[in-house]
């Protein structure tokens, strides 16, 4: 079984199109993140979620949204995408805000044209 | 402020070879965990080890090891016997208590090239 899936895998899009990228994880954590991968392989956190409780990087767009439906589910929503956005896209869980490790997604390449 | 610093780039290392790959970390805080993943080209990110600060021992886990000097803030990962399979990008993180966003402080990362 998948401990974290996120779907698709690949998006090629538009610009000034809305997308969605969905994450699910099965481990029972309670805390969930995104992140961007950008084409240097740079890793920044966007967004996390514990117990309803979002923290949001102060960097991000307001295009840029995570809607959690329920714990073990963390949704990213973008809106007017750019070209910019284009980069790999990763969730990931974790257990507890101690010192565990976070279990990454496959993550999700988006490509806007 | 918090930081990870991973100095190499790249490296190339023969197959069989043992690897090390730095990486030193920059906290206040006395409570810390430092984790190590690989990104194959596949792109998915693999836990690999992971190394608590209040930890007496380094982490060991299969062929990897982490060299945890903390007087120096240095967590250098070792890969005994290299392998084909080996190459990847490999980063450092860490998580600290003063983060409130719970999240990972990643370096920038190391790309691997085993040689056969």
């Amino acid at each position: 079984d998948t401990a974290v899936s996120q779907t698709p895998k690949y998006l090629v899009t538009q610009m000034g199109n809305d997308k969605s990228i969905k994450c699910e994880q099965n481990l029972g954590h309670d805390t969930m993140y995104w992140y961007k991968q950008d084409s240097k392989k740079f890793l920044k956190i966007m967004f996390s979620y514990n117990n309803k409780e979002l923290i949001i990087n102060e960097t991000v767009p307001n295009r840029f949204s995570p809607k959690s439906p329920d714990k073990a589910h963390l949704n990213l929503h973008i809106n007017s995408l750019e070209l910019g956005d284009s980069a790999v896209y990763f969730c990931a869980s974790s257990q507890g805000q101690g010192h565990t490790e976070a279990f990454f997604g496959q993550g999700t390449r988006l490509t806007v044209v | 402020a918090q930081k990870i610093t991973q100095t190499q780039p790249g490296m190339f290392v023969q197959e069989k070879e043992a690897v090390t790959l730095d990486c030193t970390y920059d906290t206040s805080d006395p409570s810390y965990g430092l984790f190590w993943y690989k990104q194959p080209s596949s792109g998915e990110m693999i836990f690999l080890i992971y190394q608590g600060s209040y930890d007496q021992q380094n982490a060991t886990e299969g062929r990897y090891s982490l060299n945890f000097q903390k007087a120096r803030k240095s967590a250098n990962l070792v890969i005994s016997a290299s392998q084909l399979g080996d190459s990847a990008m490999y980063f450092c993180a860490m998580r600290d208590s003063m983060d409130s966003n719970y999240q990972l402080i990643w370096g920038a990362g190391t790309k691997l090239i085993i040689k056969p």
